[in-house]
């Protein structure tokens, strides 16, 4: 147990489908990441959240939205999806210091797009 | 931006012996992280190394930054069944802040009894 869940773990959508992923965090961290691994890919960075602000989105498309609605939740709101978009999602989270940036991570969602 | 390139990307080892997994980056490295990862599930948080020549080490596990700060190894001791999994080397933009961190490719760790 990292201190950061994610709900559901497993995930089978069509195409027109809407789906939200949960991310909560129990460790009191201001900081929430969602990344995505894909087969034979490196880890992905998507999205950051920091204090609640995105501080950064790595040109990921709109179907794709994500929502912090406070330091310890995070979603990921899905729609439209493409096929290519299986993957498991890991959301993260950390505590801003100066020089260290120790992520601990969730379990993750296993999407599977048909 | 910064690439990580990791080596070997699978490894097989007899139950017992001890290997070695190295981390190259692009660019200086300002932190580099090592997780672990069983099949399909989260990472789990191994050490963080940030200072040329540093070396940390814990249970049966060391890692070491060089001096340049653009390698990293992984050296498991007496490999172990619970060792075996998918190991991973991350680095930050910078040192420290809320900075999303780069990965590498990864390391399948498979231990033969």
């Amino acid at each position: 147990e990292t201190g950061v869940t994610q709900t559901p773990r497993h995930l089978v959508m069509g195409m027109t489908n809407k789906k939200s992923l949960k991310c909560e965090q129990h460790l009191g961290h201001n900081a929430m990441y969602w990344y995505k691994q894909s087969a034979k890919k490196p880890l992905e960075l998507m999205f950051v959240y920091n204090f609640k602000e995105q501080t950064e989105n790595n040109s990921v498309p709109s179907r794709f939205s994500p929502e912090c609605p406070n330091s310890s939740h995070l979603f990921l709101h899905l729609h439209t999806l493409q096929p290519e978009d299986s993957a498991l999602y890991l959301c993260a989270s950390s505590q801003e210091w100066v020089d260290y940036n120790e992520q601990f991570f969730g379990p993750g969602t296993r999407l599977t797009v048909l | 931006s910064q690439e990580l390139e990791q080596s070997p990307q699978s490894l097989i080892v007899q139950e017992g012996k001890n290997l070695t997994i190295n981390c190259t980056s692009s660019k200086t490295l300002y932190g580099l992280y090592w997780y672990k990862q069983k099949y399909g599930e989260g990472l789990i948080f191994l050490m963080m190394l940030q200072k040329g020549g540093e070396e940390k080490s814990h249970e049966k596990i060391t890692a070491k930054l060089d001096e340049k700060k653009q390698q990293s190894s992984l050296h498991i001791t007496a490999s172990q069944p619970s060792h075996a999994g998918i190991y991973l080397c991350g680095a930050g933009d910078s040192g420290g802040g809320a900075d999303g961190l780069t990965f590498g490719k990864g390391t399948h760790l498979i231990i033969q009894p």
